[in-house]
Formats: C-alpha cells, sequence, structure tokens
C-alpha cells in the first residue's frame, strides 16, 4: 500500500493564482483531512470528509474549496492564492470509527 | 487560553535519560489523546493514544493522562538521537467527533549524544 500520497510537493504560486492540491489514499478510508502547518504552528484543520460526497468546512476553510468524489480522492482548491496562504498542507486519512489519522508526505506551498 | 498547550522547547536531554513531554488541555470533556512525532521536513506520525487514565506504556513510551488536570504527558526512555524530532499532542473533544482534533504547536526534543 502506498499509504496516503500528495501532489505536488512543492509549488510557488503567484498572488491571485489558483491550483488544486491532489490527496489520494489507497486504504479504503472513510474519513479524510486537509491541514496546513505554518511554521512553529501547530496542525489547523481546514477541511474534512466522511465519506464520498460530504464534505465541511474545519477551523480555516476561507479561501479553500475541497470535493470528495471518490473514497480515495480528496483534492484541496486554491481559488485566489494570496500570501497568507503559504504554508505547508497536510492530508490524512482515517476509518471510521477509529482515532489513527495516517498522513501524507505534504505539500508545501508559497504565494509570491 | 489555547485549547492544547505546548512548551515549544527545545527540550535538550542526553543520550539514555528520559525525557518527559508535557501537554494541558482545556476542553474538560476531550475523549481521546495522541502523540505524534514529527521529524523536520516530513509529516507527523502517530506514537501513541490513550483514553483513560492512568499510563500507558508501549516500549520505551509511556503516555500518562490525568483528567482531572486537564493534562497529558509522554516519557521517552532510554532516549536515543533518533528521538530527537517535534512532539505534537493532540485531543478529540467531546462535540466534534473524529473530525474534530486539535493539535498543540509542538515540543521539540533534541537528544545529545
Amino acid at each position: 500500500n502506498a499509504g496516503v500520497t500528495q501532489t505536488p510537493k512543492f509549488r510557488i504560486l503567484k498572488i491571485g493564482q489558483s491550483m488544486t492540491l491532489q490527496c489520494t489514499q489507497d486504504m479504503n478510508h472513510n474519513y479524510m483531512y486537509w491541514y496546513r502547518q505554518d511554521p512553529g504552528m501547530g496542525l489547523k484543520l481546514i477541511y474534512y470528509s466522511v465519506g464520498a460526497g460530504i464534505t465541511d468546512k474545519g477551523e480555516v476553510p476561507n479561501g479553500y474549496n475541497v470535493s470528495r468524489s471518490t473514497t480515495e480522492d480528496f483534492p484541496l482548491r486554491l481559488e485566489l492564492a494570496a500570501p497568507s496562504q503559504t504554508s505547508v498542507y497536510f492530508c490524512a486519512s482515517s476509518q471510521q470509527g477509529t482515532d489513527t489519522q495516517y498522513f501524507g508526505p505534504g505539500t508545501r506551498l508559497t504565494v509570491l | 487560553q489555547k485549547e492544547v498547550e505546548q512548551n515549544s522547547g527545545p527540550l535538550s536531554v542526553p543520550e539514555g535519560a528520559i525525557a518527559s513531554l508535557n501537554c494541558t488541555y482545556s476542553d474538560r470533556g476531550s475523549q481521546s489523546f495522541f502523540w505524534y512525532r514529527q521529524y523536520s521536513g516530513k509529516s507527523p506520525e502517530l506514537i501513541m493514544f490513550i483514553y483513560s487514565n492512568g499510563d500507558k506504556e508501549d516500549g520505551r513510551f509511556t503516555a500518562q493522562l490525568n483528567k482531572a488536570s486537564q493534562y497529558v504527558s509522554l516519557l521517552i526512555r532510554d532516549s536515543q538521537p533518533s528521538d530527537s524530532a517535534t512532539y505534537l499532542c493532540a485531543v478529540r473533544s467531546s462535540s466534534g467527533g473524529y473530525q474534530k482534533v486539535t493539535f498543540g504547536t509542538g515540543t521539540k526534543l533534541q537528544v545529545i549524544p
């Protein structure tokens, strides 16, 4: 199993550009999450999904959108990139009824 | 008051010593408590979870929970240089279900050879 995979690993965006961060898991987990981690800070939940077709906002959803059309994929969309979105983004998944979250390797995003 | 608080460190301990990492939380109804290890530039990895008051041991790691004091700790015995990482405390609240897990800012541990 590859676990949770994320692409790209690194990206530099200009202010106002848009992009999609990809996340795929092959563990057949129901729950998927997007977090951002700023330097010296903990993980902040952006959006989460409890299954295909079901998504909801986390702590810091502004400026982001998600969709979940399949169990495996949970892309995160940035529509109008801003410098405040410079961060490391982690996708994670977990099985319903368990607390163990498995994290992807992260995407380091810089907005200039 | 932050929901989950940790001392940012760095906490420096000599090789072979016991490292003690501490975490306090504000939601008295919290149910599940986790310790994640994060190496520099890498993603978090779950190393321990604890649900009940008392101690839970797994190899060199012991998690301790005191719900009355709203305090959870992680002890690492026989610390090794490979234990040098940032340790994130995470708490699942009573109201948010499995999706509401709040992370602390982490404590950086340095094990000196």
